[in-house]
């Protein structure tokens, strides 16, 4: 059975970082290029950032350039999102996907609320 | 910039009707566009991808067709458990670009 299970969100207050991890299992996690997908309460769904399988390419969406840093352990199937300068608009549940492949995998999210 | 223009924002329709969803692609993006439908408090479900490939178990009433730059989800007759906001995703290269999302009702 396939699984993404995201971990770290959390309360932060404006400026600060937050850490999310993302474990995968069940499926080729080292052949699978990865993405962040956030949806900001009661919107839309936003593409976030992207690596490639090898960690060679990352990609970021223009309202978290500069701010996040996604990254990957293969060894361990884990992905990763560092967020730092955090604001109040990234206030989301922060999903983890497969969206290249077809696959349609997606973990549950995980909430970040930023807020003072 | 990248931009995909998902049209309409909602529409209502009856059941048994035929439903249709656009994106239309600022530039060129061959095939690699997917189809998800959100039902509220669920993860997005991916439909269609590479333009008009179904994903394996959805019901074959979901359909994709790309002309040009315009990308078109059709629902050849829609039933209640459709009711859901359904969106466009660019998903090859960079930037990503999901569509504004389609509302869709039972009138």
């Amino acid at each position: 059975e396939v699984q993404l299970l995201e971990s770290g969100g959390g309360l932060v207050q404006p400026g600060g970082s937050l850490r999310l991890s993302c474990a995968a299992s069940g499926f080729a996690f080292s052949s699978s290029a990865m993405s962040w997908v956030r949806q900001a309460p009661g919107t839309g769904l936003e593409w976030v950032s992207a690596i490639s399988r090898d960690s060679a390419t990352t990609y970021y969406a223009d309202s978290v350039k500069g701010r996040f840093t996604i990254s990957r352990d293969n060894s361990k199937n884990t992905l990763y999102l560092q967020m730092n300068s955090l604001r109040v608009d990234d206030t989301a549940l922060y999903y983890c996907a497969e969206v290249i492949g077809g696959t349609g995998y997606w973990g549950q999210g995980t909430l970040v609320t930023v807020s003072s | 910039d990248f931009q995909m223009t998902q049209s309409p924002s909602s529409l209502s329709a009856s059941i048994g009707d035929r439903v249709t969803i656009t994106c239309r692609a600022s530039q060129g993006i061959s095939n690699d566009l997917a189809w998800y439908q959100q039902k509220p408090g669920k993860v997005p479900k991916l439909l269609i991808y590479a333009a008009s490939t179904l994903q394996s178990g959805v019901p074959s009433r979901f359909s994709g067709t790309r002309s040009g730059t315009d990308f078109t989800l059709t629902i050849s007759s829609l039933q209640p458990e459709d009711v859901a906001t359904y969106y466009c995703l660019k998903y090859n290269g960079a930037p990503k670009a999901f569509g504004q999302g389609t509302k869709v009702e039972i009138k």
